[in-house]
């Protein structure tokens, strides 16, 4: 089946430097969404990339989908401690037929010090 | 709209006994999901359901069974809890269309002793 690696598990940073999270999927996707769950919370939808090498920015997050749409990152700059939490890239399967089906990566959990 | 609700928020079973966690949405939704997110794997597809009287499985159906005899309603029962099931459930929702974002609802934290 579809399976989705996302690196690195855990990322320590200081305020201020800059962060950077991998997905890479084992199959062709036809889409792939990034969710971001703060310590104790629920995962909350941030972002959807469609297109091949598809490029997206929210204020200090920038969102890549590669061009075999196999891959995908999400990079911050310069963080703040309100960056905090763990960083899920989810992926839906190019060939499948059952909308809505995501297969989430195993996350990376942000660390940010003050 | 409250979105996607889930009770119990914490839950204590012994080996054995059954249960069942709640997850309703009013957002007319057709899609709903489960999902166990355990640390260091993510989070993991139980089982879904493309509307009412449709569901299907997911990567890790087993000990688990849902039934969605309404839109707005996606039920999943423990039939016999096993420490293996200690985890958050989440319930998830999502819109007509395909790659629509999924509406997470708060979890529900069970430990199973």
């Amino acid at each position: 089946g579809q399976q989705v690696m996302q690196i690195p598990q855990y990322q320590h940073v200081q305020e201020g430097e800059d962060f950077t999270t991998y997905c890479n999927s084992s199959t062709t996707l036809s889409n792939i969404q990034w969710y971001k769950q703060r310590p104790g919370g629920h995962p909350v939808f941030l972002i959807q990339l469609v297109k091949s090498g598809e490029v997206k920015k929210q204020k200090r997050l920038t969102f890549q989908f590669g061009e075999a749409k196999k891959n995908s990152s999400l990079h911050i700059t310069a963080t703040q401690t309100t960056d905090v939490g763990t960083y899920f890239c989810a992926g839906a399967n190019a060939g499948g037929t059952s909308y809505g089906k995501l297969t989430f990566g195993q996350g990376t959990i942000l660390t940010v010090h003050p | 709209n409250a979105g996607v609700t889930q009770t119990p928020k914490f839950q204590v079973l012994k080996t054995g006994q059954s249960m069942t966690l709640q997850c309703a949405q009013d957002m007319n939704h057709e899609y709903m999901s489960w999902y166990r997110q355990d640390p260091g794997m993510g989070l993991r597809l139980i089982h879904y359901s493309v509307g009412a009287g449709i569901t299907d499985q997911g990567e890790v159906p087993n000990g688990y069974n849902v039934s969605r005899s309404t839109t707005e309603d996606f039920p999943l029962r423990l039939l016999s809890a096993a420490p293996s099931q200690t985890s958050v459930y989440f319930c998830a929702s999502t819109p007509l269309g395909r790659g629509s974002e999924q509406y997470f609802g708060p979890g529900t934290r069970l430990t199973v002793t």
